[in-house]
């Protein structure tokens, strides 16, 4: 398809479980991002890659949180150890230009993936 | 440390009134600044965006920036019921992602 692609759409863990999220941008898109969006409240900025390379990490809340995008277009959020507060909406975003240009205010957002922790 | 705040409303409006939303930011270092309409269950999806001081129209919305107050808004005119939607401000500043208010929910009435 054209747009953001993630799966899966609903996951249902137990607390303690591994979690893996996976974002396919639009296609040519140089940055990507991981956004966490509890209910009620606006997307929290957590990761973004440019290309490969992952520039800025530091809205990772744990290090129970890590992000790949090996070879500069999938990405996965892998959740170690689920806590109940990890329960949200994790939204990944794409945009066709690099971080550094204007023009990346522009992000295409994927439906998201729901997580609920047990 | 970067923020972004909106009053989080409900802001109700009549069918065919002035919806007027405000922003403000943290840091006057930032570079651009972005309205995103969200439905509820649906991903934000961008309205406008501003660089300079000033207004900024397109069709029924116009953005305004302050940067000198460090403030933003949205105004929307003959606003409409499919406008009830949690709008959210979000502000780019030099080599960082977007950072996003916690939203302002419109309900507009028929």
């Amino acid at each position: 398809g054209a747009g953001v692609s993630q799966s899966p759409r609903y996951k249902v863990a137990k607390r303690g479980q591994d979690v893996a999220l996976r974002c396919d941008p639009i296609s040519g898109h140089v940055s990507l991002f991981w956004y966490q969006q509890a209910l009620g409240q606006g997307p929290e900025f957590l990761t973004y890659f440019q290309n490969e390379a992952q520039l800025d990490k530091s809205g990772l809340p744990s290090d129970r949180f890590f992000a790949e995008r090996p070879e500069g277009s999938v990405s996965t959020l892998k959740i170690q150890r689920t806590q109940q507060e990890d329960s949200a909406v994790y939204l990944c975003a794409s945009s066709l230009g690099a971080p550094g240009q204007l023009n990346t205010g522009e992000l295409f957002f994927g439906e998201g993936s729901r997580l609920t922790v047990l | 440390q970067k923020e972004v705040e909106q009053n989080s409303g409900p802001l109700s409006v009549p069918e065919g009134a002035i919806a007027s939303l405000n922003c403000t930011y943290s840091d006057r270092g930032s570079q651009s600044f972005f309205w995103y309409r969200q439905y509820s269950g649906k991903s934000p999806e961008l309205i406008m965006f501003i660089y300079s001081n000033g207004d900024k129209e397109d069709g029924r919305f116009t953005a305004q920036l302050n940067k000198a107050s460090q403030y933003v808004s949205l105004l929307i005119r003959d606003s409409q019921p499919s406008d009830s939607a949690t709008y959210l401000c979000a502000v780019k500043w030099a080599g960082t992602a977007l950072i996003f208010g916690k939203g302002t929910t419109l309900s507009v009435s028929s």
